[in-house]
C-alpha cells in the first residue's frame, strides 16, 4: 500500500481525446512531482510542484498540463497525445521541495496508452 | 551522464542475504547516496538513504565505503517479494532531482 494515490490505474484514449490524471496525497507534503517512466526504462522527471507553485518543467511538451488545485492534489491534464506518450506516470511527493534528505514517496502509477 | 554504475543483474537464494553493489567514485561531499526499489507493476519505493555513515532500517541495512566511493545495499533475508528493479541514486542535499539510472535486476529464487 503506498500514501500516493493515483487515478485511473488504467487508461486508454485516442490522439484526439482529452483525459486527466489525479494524484493525491495526505501526509502534508509540500512538493509533489510527475514522472514519465517508459518499458524497462527507468522513471524520468516531468514537473515539480512547491507549495502549490510549478517550480521545475523538464521541457515537457504542451500536451501535458499539470495542476495542482491544492496542497494534496495534482492533476496531469492531456491532450492530443501521440502514441509514443503510451507509459507509466507516476507521481511523488516529499516534504519540501529542496529536501534531498528526505526521500520522495511514489504512487504506482497510471498506465496509459495512446491509440 | 550516470552518476552510479551497477549491475545489471543478480540472482539471489531465498532466505539468504542479498549484497547488492555500487559504485558512484565521483560522489561529492554534499550528495547522499539513495535506495529505491520496483517491483513490476509498482512505484519506486524508498529503501533507504546515507550520507557518509552506515544506515540500517527494517527493510535494509547500507554500507557506504570510507572514502564514499562506493556502498552495498543488504537485504538480510531475501524472499521471493523481493524480486525487483533496485536504483541506487546519488542526490544532492538540497536537491529536488532523483535522477534514476538503469539499476539492477535481482531475482530471488527459492
Amino acid at each position: 500500500d503506498t500514501e500516493v494515490t493515483q487515478t485511473p490505474k488504467h487508461l486508454v484514449m485516442g490522439m484526439t481525446n482529452k483525459k486527466s490524471l489525479k494524484c493525491e496525497q495526505h501526509m502534508g507534503h509540500r512538493a509533489m512531482y510527475w514522472y514519465k517512466q517508459k518499458a524497462k526504462k527507468p522513471p524520468e522527471l516531468m514537473f515539480v510542484y512547491s507549495y502549490e507553485k510549478l517550480s521545475i518543467n523538464e521541457s515537457v511538451p504542451s500536451r501535458f498540463s499539470p495542476e495542482c488545485p491544492n496542497s494534496s492534489l495534482l492533476n496531469l491534464h492531456l491532450h492530443a497525445l501521440q502514441p509514443e506518450d503510451s507509459a507509466l506516470y507516476l507521481c511523488a511527493s516529499s516534504p519540501r521541495q529542496g529536501s534531498g534528505h528526505q526521500p520522495q514517496h511514489f504512487g504506482d502509477g497510471t498506465r496509459l496508452s495512446i491509440l | 551522464d550516470a552518476k552510479t554504475t551497477q549491475p545489471t543483474s543478480m540472482d539471489c537464494a531465498e532466505g539468504r542475504a542479498a549484497n547488492l553493489p555500487c559504485n558512484h567514485s565521483t560522489i561529492s561531499g554534499n550528495e547522499y547516496v539513495y535506495w529505491y526499489r520496483q517491483i513490476h507493476s509498482q512505484g519506486p519505493q524508498y529503501i533507504i538513504h546515507g550520507l557518509k555513515n552506515n544506515e540500517t532500517n527494517e527493510m535494509a541495512s547500507l554500507i557506504i565505503t570510507e572514502d564514499r566511493k562506493s556502498s552495498t545495499l543488504i537485504l538480510p533475508h531475501a524472499t521471493l517479494r523481493d524480486t525487483a528493479v533496485y536504483y541506487c541514486i546519488v542526490r544532492v542535499i538540497n536537491d529536488y532531482k532523483l535522477s534514476f539510472g538503469a539499476g539492477t535486476t535481482v531475482t530471488v529464487r527459492a
